[in-house]
């Protein structure tokens, strides 16, 4: 049971780039989330989802846009990166939207 | 969203209990109190949650003032892999509210 795993780990873009972060659970969970943490501050959320073909958007979503094809990934995409886009993404599930969220190890992420 | 007021810092010895405050005067009657903490720079990780009464698991004791409006997290005997920024974050019980709100939280760091 690995949990909520993210690839990759770390990477940097240039300016314009496109990329994908990718976040998989294995706990069946119907929710998942994407946040960022920039530098002094806590997470903000991106984007979110309730289950299997469902995405919403949360408190930052703009530049980004996510897709939940399979229940137990989410991935979050960076159409065109921009430098205010370099920050530590955290994805996390959760079973139902009250109960626990669990976190993966975060993907670091510059944009130069 | 009910906010919450955290310390930016606290010390604590190592052996002795940590006692982090958190008040939330706003906080509404269907709200819990999650914490969460974050060790370096690692996915936050859930420790404990409460709705009024008091609360204890294998990690941390919960306690919640009787008007709801301030709560502790106490680490019993603090060790130094506990040194982490905790959270103190309010939560809807009901289907449709996804968001953790997380603020910037109290740096604990437990000395030798």
């Amino acid at each position: 049971n690995a949990g909520v795993t993210q690839t990759p780990k770390f990477r940097v873009l240039k300016t314009g780039q496109s990329m994908t972060l990718l976040c998989a659970q294995d706990m069946n969970h119907e929710y998942m989330y994407w946040y960022r943490q920039d530098p002094g501050m806590g997470l903000r959320l991106i984007h979110y989802s309730v289950g299997e073909g469902t995405t919403a958007k949360g408190e930052v979503p703009d530049g980004y846009n996510v897709s939940r094809l399979k229940k137990q990934n989410f991935l979050l995409g960076l159409e065109s990166a921009a430098p205010s886009q370099t920050s530590v993404y955290f994805c996390a599930s959760s079973r139902t939207s009250w109960e626990t969220q669990y976190f993966g190890p975060g993907t670091r992420l510059l944009v130069l | 969203d009910a906010k919450t007021t955290q310390p930016p810092s606290m010390d604590c010895a190592e052996g002795r209990a940590a006692n982090l405050p958190c008040n939330h005067s706003t906080i509404s009657g269907n709200e819990y109190v999650y914490w969460y903490r974050q060790i370096h720079s690692q996915g936050p990780q859930y420790i404990i949650h409460g709705l009024k009464n008091n609360e204890t698991n294998e990690m941390a004791s919960l306690i919640i003032t009787e008007d709801r409006k301030s709560s502790t997290l106490i680490l019993p005997h603090a060790t130094l892999r506990d040194t982490a920024v905790y959270y103190c974050i309010f939560k809807v019980s009901n289907f449709g509210n996804e968001k953790l709100t997380f603020g910037t939280g109290t740096r604990l760091t437990i000395i030798p």
